[in-house]
């Protein structure tokens, strides 16, 4: 079952905008970490933020984590073409394994 | 190779036939992870094992279904009398212990299977 449900489901944009994710999860984490997955591919790991952290960047990517709402946002500004993919949020629990959202599919037109 | 290796890539396969995928983690990593994911969801958690134990299986993993890490090194899947949903890309990740709730989970290309 899918811990993490992301918002929106799909995001068309244009290269240089900039382009917000959403995940919002259900039980408490130890840590919350960003994928991305090219069409057919397997997953890329982008960022993770801890449980006692609110904010982190890498490059054009900015996460926030808010444990009182339970729920993340991934940041991509200036986007380009390349970004152009589904990108989970994935929880890692007490259980440690990770466990993945619904995704959010990204489209940046030139 | 320093990456996650999947085989094959793709497999079709009639129903009722059984089938084996191979997953050679990152050598240094002790613990390897089974996902399955169907289009447009997010991967589900299938096992994982630590060394050459399995730790842990999911509520998807049905008895058709078995995976072995025998000498801890590479792992293989392997799905007996395979059904239509069946049907999934099935990825296989590594974590060198505790650092893959630290540092990510490196995965694999994974393989499309197709039952027909």
């Amino acid at each position: 079952s899918q811990q993490g449900e992301e918002d929106p489901q799909a995001l068309s944009i244009q290269e240089g905008e900039n382009a917000t994710m959403n995940c919002s999860y259900k039980t408490s984490i130890n840590n919350l970490q960003w994928y991305r997955q090219n069409s057919g591919r397997g997953l890329v790991h982008l960022i993770l933020i801890r449980s006692n952290e609110r904010e982190k960047h890498s490059g054009r990517l900015r996460v926030t984590l808010d444990t009182s709402k339970k729920s993340s946002s991934l940041l991509i500004t200036a986007s380009r073409a390349a970004d152009t993919a589904s990108y989970f949020c994935a929880m890692i629990t007490g259980f440690q394994k990770l466990v993945f959202g619904t995704g959010t599919r990204l489209l940046v037109s030139p | 190779d320093t990456g996650v290796s999947q085989d094959p890539r793709h497999k079709i396969t009639k129903r009722g036939q059984n089938v084996t995928f191979r997953c050679d983690p990152i050598s240094e990593h002790n613990r390897l992870y089974w996902y399955r994911q169907t289009l447009g969801q997010g991967p589900e958690f299938l096992t994982y094992f630590q060394n050459e134990a399995q730790l842990e299986k999911s509520r998807l993993l049905s008895d058709r279904f078995s995976a072995e890490r025998p000498k801890g090194s590479f792992s293989t899947l392997e799905i007996q009398r395979t059904e239509q949903g069946d049907s999934a890309m099935y990825l296989c990740a590594s974590s060198l212990d505790s650092s893959g709730a630290v540092y990510g989970y490196t995965f694999g290309s994974g393989t499309r299977l197709t039952v027909v």
